[in-house]
């Protein structure tokens, strides 16, 4: 298995809403990232977990809180988002955060329209 | 700071032809480089990597050069085709936080006409 999931394919929510994006995969990579992508733009690093903590941020505002349950799975909960952030969201995992010479295997995202 | 760019935002081609996109980069001290192909509603799929030690490395129909002295990345697909068509980023490891994290290009969209 050498993919990584993710779950909704898309979503929409209002602004008060709360909804959660999921990404699953079973490689045995320890770490994890989320991305953000806009249209016509390349992703952008949101979080980085490794061997189940966080260990980068990239100064994401509050209302996105990742989640890392285990070693297979990465969460990403959203609450009072704003339009700005809709978005293409984008899952990673690499064997491990410290090795340089191995890509990133990302899933197919979760597209995000915040109404 | 770190960047990496690309010279063509559009690059259009004959099916048939081959395909050549380019990347510059301006830390130095990179020593790792990776392909990406984002067709359009997924997400990026990885095409090709190579290492600072090497200046070329070839793979089913692409081939990857580094020149190291000028900074430069560029990815050649042989015979494109349709299917090819996708948006193509280029990205080096980059250091965040005292971890490495991809610095990715701005993207070149390679449209194949046939």
């Amino acid at each position: 298995d050498t993919e990584v999931t993710q779950t909704p394919k898309h979503l929409v929510m209002g602004m008060t809403n709360k909804k959660s994006l999921k990404c699953e995969q079973h490689m045995g990579h320890r770490a994890m990232y989320w991305y953000k992508q806009k249209a016509k733009k390349p992703p952008e690093l949101m979080f980085v977990y490794s061997y189940e903590k966080l260990s980068i941020n990239e100064s994401v505002p509050s209302r996105f809180s990742p989640e890392c349950p285990n070693s297979s799975l990465l969460n990403l909960h959203l609450h009072a988002l704003q339009p700005e952030d809709s978005a293409l969201y984008l899952c990673a995992s690499k064997q491990s955060l410290g090795e340089i010479n191995n890509e990133q295997f990302f899933g197919p995202g979760t597209r995000l329209t915040v109404l | 700071g770190e960047s990496v760019g690309l010279h063509l935002p559009t690059l259009s081609v004959q099916e048939g032809d081959n395909s050549i996109i380019n990347c510059a980069y301006s830390n130095s001290a990179s020593d790792y480089f990776i392909w990406y192909k984002q067709e359009s509603g997924k997400g990026p799929q990885f095409i090709i990597d190579i290492r600072s030690n090497m200046d070329k490395r070839q793979g089913q129909r692409v081939t990857v050069l580094l020149n190291k002295t000028v900074k430069h990345l560029s990815l050649q697909i042989a015979a494109t085709q349709p299917g090819d068509s996708a948006v193509y980023f280029c990205a080096e490891n980059g250091q965040a936080g005292g971890y490495n994290k991809l610095i990715f290009g701005a993207g070149t969209r390679l449209a194949v006409h046939p």
